[in-house]
């Protein structure tokens, strides 16, 4: 399979913990993007990456989220300090720079924080 | 501000019947429309997109700038199509997407 792919599937940590997600864009891929989605909700938007450079930061990316790509492959997103409120589901999505540039999204890490 | 309202969380009708999933958007400028969808424990998936000007499974989506609205329609639903249906826009220049809240469209026997 040669879709975005994301680590781990599923993830359930106390609250002050920290966790880090792991992003594999489809290849070739040039931009790679965060979003989260609570119960009920559209996705939201986190940040997004042109190759290495972090282009675009929500609001909603607060102090103790932070996503790299140092390589301009896969993506990390790291939350430190984990909140009750950060129990969602985070998706990534890749796209290829150009006219059509559809994103395709991966199957999301489910993240709860007791 | 960009902002894409559904103002349906739940739809349901009978297979062969006519759907029409609305959507409103709002956005200072010319916005690229998408509808996505998400079978049931499948990931999101781009349906179709306004610039395409496509029918896809027999979809279609008409961008109404006047209304500023992007509603997704269908002749005769089939069951295979109850899933949960995403409305998003992207503005010029930016690429991220804004989501709609989501309908969930239920297709009856």
């Amino acid at each position: 399979d040669t879709g975005v792919s994301q680590d781990p599937r599923h993830k359930i940590t106390k609250r002050g913990q920290n966790v880090t997600f792991r992003c594999d864009p489809i290849s070739e891929h040039n931009r790679l993007y965060w979003y989260r989605q609570t119960l009920g909700q559209g996705p939201e938007f986190l940040t997004y990456f042109q190759n290495e450079a972090q282009l675009e930061k929500s609001r909603l990316l607060s102090d103790r989220f932070s996503a790299e790509r140092p390589k301009g492959s896969f993506s990390t997103l790291e939350i430190q300090r984990t909140e009750q409120g950060d129990s969602a589901m985070y998706l990534c999505a890749s796209s290829r720079l150009g006219r059509t540039d559809t994103q395709y999204f991966g199957p999301g890490t489910r993240l709860t924080v007791l | 501000a960009q902002r894409v309202t559904q103002p349906e969380k739940l739809l349901s009708v009978f297979k062969g019947a006519p759907v029409e999933l609305k959507c409103n958007y709002s956005y200072s400028g010319s916005p690229e429309l998408f509808w996505y969808v998400q079978y049931s424990r499948q990931r999101l998936q781009l349906l179709l997109r306004h610039i395409s000007r496509e029918s896809i499974k027999g979809f279609t989506a008409d961008l109404n700038k006047g209304e500023t609205s992007f509603h997704l329609k269908k002749p005769f639903a089939q069951e295979e199509d109850s899933a949960m249906y995403y409305c998003a826009l992207s503005g010029q220049g930016a690429q991220k997407l804004v989501f709609g809240q989501g309908t969930r469209l239920t297709i009856n026997p």
